[in-house]
């Protein structure tokens, strides 16, 4: 299957610092990724849909100035959570598919734990 | 928004046995997934299943599709230690590409 990466997978950075979590569709292109947070023992929670080459869209409650999205190209979409708080840390995955439909299984990147301490 | 509930929340089984999880949503949809969690890692894609399909099966996953009852079950037979994982199903609406997640099941599967 295709492959999607996410770096790094563990991160803690202190409170009000910035971190930029990557992802990378490595074999194959893809117009639209989505950026999910998961709590402990919880179910994933879609953030917002990155769109390349325009802006994010975000789900309701999302702050878009507080996380960040960028998909400057085909195969990379950013996640920077600014001025980072306690409250932030959490799982974060990254997923994309190889074709823009719905009907097509979504790959996912390993994630990457943010403490804020 | 997510919809939809998964249950049990937990499930606990010996090896060998079988393992069976449901997932009930409440509006129509596109297609339902099954995805793998292993602790701590991103997710793996296990079957699709899509609305006008009433059973898949792969290896010793079988999915079924009741759109009727608004719901699906995973079963997995003859679980391995290896199986010890949760299990999440997700739904697309519309012609959305968005997966919505339900709350997902722990399985433990004791050797």
């Amino acid at each position: 299957g295709a492959v999607v990466s996410q770096h790094p997978s563990r991160v803690i950075c202190k409170s009000g610092t910035s971190v930029k979590i990557e992802c990378r569709s490595l074999d194959f292109q893809a117009t639209t990724m989505f950026w999910y947070r998961q709590f402990p023992k919880k179910s994933l929670m879609l953030m917002a849909t990155s769109n390349e080459g325009s802006k994010a869209t975000y789900e309701q409650g999302v702050e878009k100035d507080k996380f960040l999205i960028n998909h400057a190209s085909l195969t990379l979409s950013t996640l920077t959570v600014t001025s980072a708080h306690p409250e932030d840390s959490s799982f974060y995955i990254c997923s994309a598919r190889t074709t823009p439909r719905a009907n097509t299984e979504a790959f996912f990147g390993q994630g990457t734990r943010l403490t804020v301490v | 928004s997510q919809q939809g509930e998964e249950d049990p929340q937990a499930l606990s089984i010996q090896e060998g046995e079988n393992a069976t999880m449901n997932c009930s949503y409440k509006t129509s949809i596109n297609n339902l997934q099954w995805y793998r969690q292993n602790s701590g890692r991103g997710l793996v894609h296990l079957i699709l299943i899509r609305s006008n399909e009433r059973e898949k099966h792969s290896g010793r996953l079988r999915v079924t599709l009741d759109t009727s009852k608004k719901s699906s079950s995973l079963l997995i037979t003859a679980s391995r230690a290896a199986d010890t994982a949760s299990y999440f199903c997700a739904k697309t609406q519309g012609g959305s590409e968005k997966l919505v997640f339900g709350k997902g099941t722990k399985l433990t599967v004791n050797p």
